[in-house]
C-alpha cells in the first residue's frame, strides 16, 4: 500500500540547534517533493520544492534533500529559533499533492 | 491583498443541513483545490479544478459538490451534512504544470466546519 510517514509526531529542540525532520514514502514515484509549514489555525505555507533529479535544495536556513533510492526526504532548519515552532508537512507531487502526517516542531529557548 | 480567501471562517450547523463554502484567489492561477483536514491534522485532497474543469475527484461522497464559476473562484456545497463532515476545509490555488503538482500551492485560511 502507499504510505507517507514523517518521523515523529513531535520534535523538541533547543534554540540554535539544527532540526532535522524526515519524510519516508513507499510505493510512490514522485517527480517532485514539497515542504510546507502550518501554524495553528492557519493554512499551510509553501517552503521548498525539490525535483527528483536534485539531491539538495537550500533557502536561507532551510535545506532539503531528496533520495529517490531510499525514498526519503530530509528537511533541516539550521540555527533554529522559537519562531520556527510549527507543524511541518512534506507532500509528494504526482498528479496531485499527497501530504504526510506532519511533524510538530517545538524550539525552546 | 489576501491571496486566497475563504468564507466563512467558522461554520456551525446541524446534521442534515446544506451549507456552502466560498473561495476566491487573486493570484491569477488557473488551478484551484479543496482539501479536508481532519481532527488528526491529516490533509487530504478532495477536488481540483483547472480552468473551470474538474480534473481531480477523490473518493468523496456525492453530497459534496464543487463549482467553479470562473478561474478565480471555487465553491464547495455540502448537502445533508453528517457528523463525520466536521473538519477544517482548505481552498488552495496554483499554476498548473506538466507534471500536475509541480508548482507550489497557496492555501486559504481554512473554514472550520462543526456539525452537531
Amino acid at each position: 500500500s502507499q504510505k507517507i510517514e514523517q518521523n515523529s509526531e513531535a520534535l523538541n529542540i533547543q534554540e540554535g540547534k539544527t532540526a532535522t525532520l524526515t519524510c519516508n514514502y513507499t510505493n510512490y514515484s514522485p517527480a517532485y517533493l514539497q515542504w510546507y509549514r502550518q501554524d495553528p489555525g492557519r493554512g499551510p505555507v509553501f517552503l521548498l520544492l525539490i525535483r527528483e533529479n536534485e539531491k539538495e535544495k537550500r533557502k536561507e536556513r532551510l535545506k532539503v534533500t531528496f533520495d529517490t533510492t531510499l525514498k526519503q526526504s530530509l528537511f533541516h532548519i539550521t540555527a533554529s529559533q522559537p519562531a520556527d515552532s510549527a507543524t511541518y508537512l512534506c507532500a509528494l507531487a504526482t498528479d496531485k499533492l499527497i501530504f504526510g502526517t506532519g511533524t510538530r516542531l517545538q524550539v525552546f529557548p | 491583498d489576501t491571496a486566497v480567501s475563504q468564507t466563512p471562517k467558522y461554520l456551525v450547523t446541524q446534521m442534515g443541513n446544506d451549507k456552502s463554502i466560498k473561495c476566491e484567489q487573486n493570484l491569477g492561477h488557473d488551478t484551484m483545490y479543496w482539501y479536508k483536514q481532519d481532527s488528526k491534522k491529516f490533509l487530504k485532497i478532495m477536488f481540483s479544478y483547472n480552468n473551470k474543469e474538474l480534473i481531480i475527484n477523490e473518493t468523496v461522497p456525492n453530497r459534496f459538490s464543487p463549482k467553479s464559476p470562473d478561474k478565480a473562484h471555487l465553491n464547495l456545497h455540502i448537502n445533508s451534512l453528517e457528523l463525520g463532515d466536521s473538519a477544517v476545509y482548505f481552498c488552495a490555488s496554483s499554476q498548473w504544470g506538466l507534471a500536475g503538482s509541480s508548482y507550489e500551492q497557496y492555501f486559504g485560511p481554512g473554514t472550520r466546519l462543526t456539525v452537531t
